[in-house]
């Protein structure tokens, strides 16, 4: 156990139906990444944030993504009208800023049907 | 485009034979290079970091970077079953300080 907290485990829905996502860091690291992994590949940035402000976001995050960090603590990552290429291994992961070792939660596991 | 470079294997040793896993990278002011070990269905689990040239070893790891040759390796001494997973090679972007990660390598140690 890392100390960083994803809910859900597992996500299976519809297409079309939109989905919710949330991660809780260690409580000391002030930056969190969001990442995808699709099968066979490694996992691929999405966007992150320092404290509340997002800070960047992937070309890979199109316009149904949308991620929160309200308050500089646990972050959300919602998909809008989720397709069957969303299907995938979300993971998030903090990390202290300046620091350089990544530590990753579990992940949600998104199914869409 | 960053990019970091697996062989997708699997890679296969018996027991006890040393594992040696190889990763290139493409940006060459890359300063921090890890090695996750990540089994199937599960998240990736941080394993070795290395920041300098040369060899760095913790228990039965040894990773290995060569920024010359753009070049980072892990040795796994005394392979066990247990040690059947994939292998993720990332580095980290100096900037937004994010991971670009291999496809990873798997390996397979057979009893």
């Amino acid at each position: 156990d890392t100390g960083v907290s994803q809910d859900p485990r597992h996500k299976i829905t519809k297409r079309g139906q939109n989905v919710t996502f949330r991660c809780d860091p260690i409580s000391e690291h002030n930056r969190l990444y969001w990442y995808r992994q699709t099968l066979g590949q490694g996992p691929e940035f999405l966007t992150y944030f320092q404290n509340e402000a997002q800070l960047e976001k992937s070309r890979l995050l199109s316009d149904r993504f949308s991620a929160e960090r309200p308050k500089g603590s646990f972050s959300t990552l919602e998909i809008q009208r989720t397709e069957q290429g969303d299907s995938a291994m979300y993971l998030c992961a903090s990390i202290l800023a300046g620091g350089g070792e990544q530590y990753f939660g579990p992940g949600t596991r998104l199914t869409v049907t | 485009q960053k990019e970091v470079e697996q062989n997708s294997g699997p890679l296969s040793v018996p027991e006890g034979a040393i594992a040696s896993l190889n990763c290139t990278y493409s940006d060459r002011v890359s300063q921090s290079f890890f090695w996750y070990r990540q089994y199937s269905g599960k998240s990736p689990e941080l394993i070795m970091s290395i920041y300098s040239n040369g060899d760095k070893e913790d228990g039965r790891f040894t990773a290995q970077l060569n920024k010359a040759s753009q070049y980072v390796s892990l040795l796994i001494r005394d392979s066990q079953p247990s040690d059947s997973a994939t292998y993720l090679c990332a580095v980290l972007d100096t900037g937004r300080r994010a991971l670009t990660f291999g496809s990873g390598t798997r390996l397979q140690v057979q009893p």
